[in-house]
């Protein structure tokens, strides 16, 4: 059965500093891949989607992700964190059909300190 | 820029009560989905709809029903609410491609 994990629950990293949420999911086929955002109070933000091509794929807000099938993983980078991007963080796997139907991670909620 | 409306923010119920989860979305978007968020467990899909009057279960749909008359609107139905279902309700459409657009979520309260 498809799966998501997101080994992290909580990061808490200093504005500035680098950040990298780990992502692996459990799929058979070659999965399509996306990290969501959601900030207090909100719904969820697309970040970013992989579904071919290069593995190395650029979204809004500065971040990115690198998708690695030999590791089944699918890590949300950003090379330096703004305090605004404390919020929450789903990594998904899109299910094969056409239903368009996504499987997510648990979620891991960024704090930055100042 | 896709909108999808959640009709409330904040709602609260009474056990035993039928509620009525309403979103709408302005895109013609083919494919509508149910959510509930709860700490720790992510988004589970309640329902999913990929046309008017189709629907599929999805991985909770115990205690839920749904309703889609019309192509933007669908509906999810708590046929008689229980405090297990105090949840954040999240409701998304999705075009042609496999990126889903979210509305701004109902954070539901049963008492």
């Amino acid at each position: 059965a498809q799966s998501v994990t997101q080994p992290d629950i909580h990061i808490t990293v200093s504005e500035g500093a680098s950040l990298e949420l780990r992502c692996n999911y459990s799929y058979g086929a070659t999965p399509y891949l996306f990290w969501y955002v959601q900030s207090p109070g909100q719904g969820l933000q697309l970040l970013l989607k992989y579904f071919s091509g290069d593995t190395l794929v650029q979204g809004i807000k500065g971040f990115e992700a690198e998708f690695k099938r030999s590791q089944s993983s699918f890590n949300l980078r950003k090379p330096s964190v703004h305090w605004s991007d404390a919020a929450e963080y789903f990594c998904a796997v899109g299910v094969s059909g056409n239903t368009g139907k996504l499987i997510f991670g648990q979620g891991t909620t960024l704090q930055v300190k100042p | 820029d896709v909108k999808v409306t959640q009709s409330s923010r904040y709602l609260v119920k009474r056990t035993g009560e039928k509620v009525f989860l309403e979103c709408v979305q302005d895109m013609d978007h083919e494919n509508m989905f149910w959510y509930r968020q709860d700490p720790g467990l992510g988004l589970r899909l309640i329902y999913f709809s990929y046309d008017v009057k189709m629907k599929e279960k999805g991985d909770i749909p115990e205690g839920y029903s749904v309703s889609r008359e019309k192509k933007e609107r669908f509906s999810l139905i708590l046929e008689s609410a229980s405090t297990n279902q105090t949840s954040m309700y999240l409701c998304a459409s999705r075009p042609g491609s496999w990126a889903q657009h979210f509305g701004d979520g109902t954070r539901l309260s049963i008492l």
